[in-house]
């Protein structure tokens, strides 16, 4: 069975400031993808990356960085000088390789609030 | 240009009733979804169709019968609504079942809220 956790509920940071945003999942697959989502204040739900299980090279995309580690199975995002615009909900999901039932798992979601 | 569209945003309405949410893509994917989306933000799927082919269906109540004429559409409908259906629903598309690596794409959402 699949398991993502997102065991941060809810964070606040002052604007500017760096923030890391933690996955954990769990699989028994060797093939998997991991993605995240944004959900912002507006409702509508934004992909922001996806990670294959045999890719561990880490990911930066402006002020949004990825780093994935198989030994921890952990995917963890980092908002680098954060700004109000990034306050939202964001989602870590998984999922398995092509199969009859396979099917994406999101993590509870993180809400990011980010005050000027 | 909307990728994903459902109709409508908003549905408020009675218990009992019977209401339907409409879902659209444009994108040329064969896969469709539908996910809840309760009031503490949990996302989670309750039906998936593969060109008009129903793929998974979770523990979703008989009351909720999802309908997909052709693969760019897949409609929801809702018998005797009740209470603890108010939530939003997403419908969201992907390429096809057997490409998990590519990503779902998400409508902006129907929020349904029952009185």
């Amino acid at each position: 069975a699949q398991k993502v956790t997102q065991a941060q509920t809810e964070i606040s940071v002052v604007e500017k400031e760096d923030v890391t945003l933690d996955c954990v999942y769990e699989t028994r697959d060797t093939t998997y993808y991991l993605f995240w989502y944004k959900q912002p204040p507006s409702g509508e739900l934004v992909f922001l990356i996806r990670r294959n299980s045999f890719d561990e090279q880490n990911e930066i995309s402006g002020r949004y960085s990825w780093n994935f580690q198989k030994s921890t199975s952990s995917f963890n995002f980092t908002i680098t000088a954060s700004q109000v615009v990034d306050s939202a909900v964001y989602f870590c999901a998984l999922s398995p390789p092509a199969g009859a039932n396979s099917k994406l798992t999101f993590g509870k979601g993180i809400t990011l609030s980010v005050r000027p | 240009d909307t990728a994903v569209s459902q109709t409508p945003k908003y549905l408020v309405t009675q218990m009992g009733n019977d209401k339907s949410i409409k879902c659209e893509q444009n994108l040329g994917h064969d896969t469709m979804y539908w996910y809840k989306q309760d009031s503490k933000k949990f996302l989670k799927i309750m039906f998936s169709y593969n060109n008009k082919e129903l793929i998974i269906n979770e523990t979703v109540p008989n009351r909720f019968s999802p309908k997909s004429p052709d693969k760019a559409h897949l409609n929801l409908h809702i018998n005797s609504l009740e209470l603890g259906d108010s939530a939003v629903y997403f419908c969201a598309s992907s390429q096809d079942r057997f490409s998990p690596h590519q990503p779902q794409h998400f409508g902006d959402g129907t929020r349904l809220s029952i009185l």
